[in-house]
């Protein structure tokens, strides 16, 4: 079975701050995992990935995660928060093609000016 | 940049009514999966369309929903006799499936349907 836990429902940061978006998972069988992001009434944009290789990766908006396989964690982090980052961030894991997502309950993200 | 297109943005509907939730996937994109987000909570997997067949479903996907493609490029969700706790964001989403496309997944934005 697989799930994904987000810690945090909401978190606020300064602008320039560092951001820090928790995610860790439970998979019986090695993960992909992904976060995604959802500004207000639109749908989910891929931020970035882990599926094999790196574990850290780079996304887009200047994000990265680090795949932990002892911690099975996957936290999102960007340097310095721009006030264009307050949104919704899901993260979500999944372990083959064509299967499902399973996503956490999300984390929404305010930048405080 | 391709997308995942959804039709309409918001449906409004009353009790017991049939609605049909259309989604354009990538063109190129061989899987297809319906999501629903009830309003402030996770996102929940419906079901999984592979082939012309589906592939997976989730206990919430039960006989009052049905996919289809019913040409070469759309894909509907129906949902034959709405019931209150039906309204919700239901997302679209297609992947390629192949390793190329690192099993992606590709949403679109969306539509939201409130039963009444």
């Amino acid at each position: 079975a697989q799930s994904v836990t987000q810690l945090g429902s909401h978190v606020s940061v300064s602008e320039g701050a560092l951001v820090l978006l928790r995610c860790n998972y439970s998979s019986s069988v090695p993960p992909y995992l992904f976060w995604y992001v959802q500004y207000p009434n639109q749908g989910l944009q891929l931020l970035l990935k882990y599926t094999t290789g790196a574990t850290l990766v780079k996304g887009i908006n200047g994000f990265e995660a680090e795949f932990k396989k002892s911690e099975t964690s996957f936290h999102l982090t960007k340097p310095s928060a721009h006030m264009s980052d307050a949104a919704e961030y899901f993260c979500a894991v999944s372990h083959t093609t064509g299967n499902q997502f399973y996503f956490g309950t999300g984390t929404s993200l305010t930048v405080i000016p | 940049e391709p997308e995942v297109t959804q039709t309409p943005s918001h449906q409004v509907t009353q009790m017991g009514q049939e609605v049909i939730l259309r989604c354009v996937p990538i063109s190129n994109h061989l899987y297809f999966y319906w999501y629903r987000q009830i309003l402030g909570q996770k996102v929940e997997f419906l079901v999984s369309f592979y082939n012309n067949e589906i592939s997976e479903k989730s206990e919430i996907f039960d006989d009052q929903f049905s996919v289809e493609r019913p040409d070469g490029s759309n894909f509907t969700l129906k949902i034959r006799s709405t019931k209150l706790e039906d309204s919700a964001m239901y997302f679209c989403a297609s992947s390629r499936g192949d390793r190329s496309g690192l099993y992606e997944q590709y949403f679109g934005p969306g539509t939201r349907l409130t039963v009444t």
